[in-house]
């Protein structure tokens, strides 16, 4: 089936180590997003990318890091530099051609905690 | 930059009932796209329906409709016969055509017995 897989669903961390959160798709999309989703909150972006090798800050990148070596691929690393990283993380991805509505499709999430 | 608003941070409706949220948002352009999508505790985001600025036709999808107005720049959704399985967190998007999705900030949606 076709979708988008995060991974893991549950992390904790200790507060002064990285951790990298994956997002993989086979849906062939260009795009992929990444949201942060704080508690009776809105989604925020972090980062995108709408080809590979290539991405661009959101509104709250400081903290954060990413790559898009491969199509599928879009991995999140929250580093130590995060102030305040607890939350739940949304990876999301889209296509920019061919019929496009503009959809998002949405993974799973994952739950990062920070002890 | 383009906002999205939406003034109902909770809303209730009685099973059955029909119920409608809120939505406004600021853009300079003359074309995009809207959504609603649908969180429920699960947390998995869902695509409940979708606007074509371009067309003049409100959006519907099942129980689920739209009331699009343009000029007004508001974007409200309409939940016909409420069902328990309703109960979610909606959220309002906007985007272009290869552009960034922006969300409202949501509105939690309690559906009573």
């Amino acid at each position: 089936d076709g979708g988008i897989t995060q991974s893991p669903k549950y992390l904790f961390r200790k507060e002064g180590q990285n951790v990298t959160l994956s997002c993989e798709q086979n849906l062939n999309h260009d795009a992929m997003y990444w949201y942060r989703q704080d508690p009776g909150q809105g989604l925020r972006l972090i980062y995108y990318s709408q080809i590979v090798n290539d991405f661009q800050k959101g509104d709250i990148a400081e903290g954060y890091s990413v790559s898009r070596e491969k199509k599928e691929s879009f991995p999140l690393t929250v580093t130590s530099a995060q102030k305040n990283p607890t939350a739940f993380y949304l990876c999301a991805s889209r296509p920019l051609a061919g019929g496009l509505t503009g959809e998002l499709f949405f993974g799973e999430g994952s739950r990062l905690t920070v002890l | 930059a383009q906002t999205v608003t939406q003034s109902q941070p909770e809303m209730s409706v009685q099973e059955a009932e029909t119920v409608t949220l809120s939505c406004t948002y600021d853009t300079s352009e003359s074309d995009y796209y809207l959504f609603w999508y649908k969180q429920p505790p699960s947390r998995q985001m869902i695509l409940v329906i979708r606007q074509e600025a371009y067309k003049q036709q409100n959006a519907t999808e099942n129980r689920f409709s739209v009331n699009f107005q343009k000029a007004a720049k508001s974007f409200s959704l309409k939940i016909s016969d409420s069902q328990l399985g309703d109960a979610a967190m909606y959220f309002c998007a906007y985007g272009t055509s290869g552009s960034r999705l922006t969300f409202g900030e949501g509105t939690q949606l309690t559906v009573n017995p």
